[in-house]
């Protein structure tokens, strides 16, 4: 069906506050990321998956960490979540390893950090 | 590392005009340039992307132009229609490697 799902799609947590996203794809693709968006900022790599317990940071790691057991799921954690970390997260997913090719995004889980 | 700057942030056009976007990009290594389409409150959607090896490629409405030498690479929409309105990346990356690096946006707004 190519589709990646996210979940929750909106999430309000406090301070402090342990956050899971997760995120599905039905394609089997090997190459799974997790971005943040923010205004202003265009969309920044936090991790990068190759593939199952194949993990890579990317610009922005510090204060995530990821978890990816099957190759069709894998998942972002905030453990206590800070502010500056509302924001809409994106997961993306694509075929292949190391060969560049298009990218298919979920539509967003917009996370708020009171 | 690798950074894109895309230069308009906003893009106001008339139907049936056409629009142009235009990215720079910092690594003489990046050979891959694609650039995605944002509805609101949705995700990203591929539309077109260009590869080193060439410096023109065309689809449909699209046109992907990319100067090597000036480290700029444009996406024209031709005959814009009101559905093309919308947020518009441009990202670049090295070949073999996926970890793209994304501009930060333009919003294109195309009036009746």
């Amino acid at each position: 069906d190519m589709k990646v799902t996210q979940m929750p799609r909106y999430l309000i947590k406090r301070m402090g506050e342990n956050v899971l996203l997760e995120c599905g794809q039905d394609m089997s693709h090997e190459t799974m990321y997790w971005y943040r968006q923010d205004p202003g900022l265009g969309l920044q790599l936090i991790y990068i998956s190759y593939d199952v317990d194949s993990n890579s940071e990317g610009d922005i790691p510090k204060g995530y960490r990821v978890s990816r057991k099957k190759r069709e799921h894998f998942s972002l954690i905030l453990d206590s979540a800070k502010t500056n970390q509302t924001s809409v997260y994106f997961c993306a997913s694509s075929p292949g390893q190391g060969n560049t090719g298009q990218l298919y995004f979920g539509e967003g889980s917009k996370l708020t950090v009171l | 590392g690798e950074k894109v700057e895309q230069h308009e942030s906003t893009l106001s056009v008339r139907e049936g005009d056409s629009a142009v976007i235009n990215c720079t990009y910092t690594d003489t290594a990046s050979s891959y340039f694609p650039w995605y389409k944002q509805e609101a409150g949705k995700g990203l959607h591929f539309v077109i992307d260009i590869r080193s090896n060439v410096d023109r490629k065309q689809s449909q409405r699209l046109i992907v132009l990319l100067d090597k030498k000036a480290k700029r690479f444009s996406l024209h929409i031709t005959a814009t229609q009101p559905e093309d309105s919308a947020i518009y990346f441009c990202a670049a990356s090295r070949s073999g490697y996926n970890k793209l690096t994304f501009g930060k946006g333009t919003v294109l707004l195309v009036s009746p």
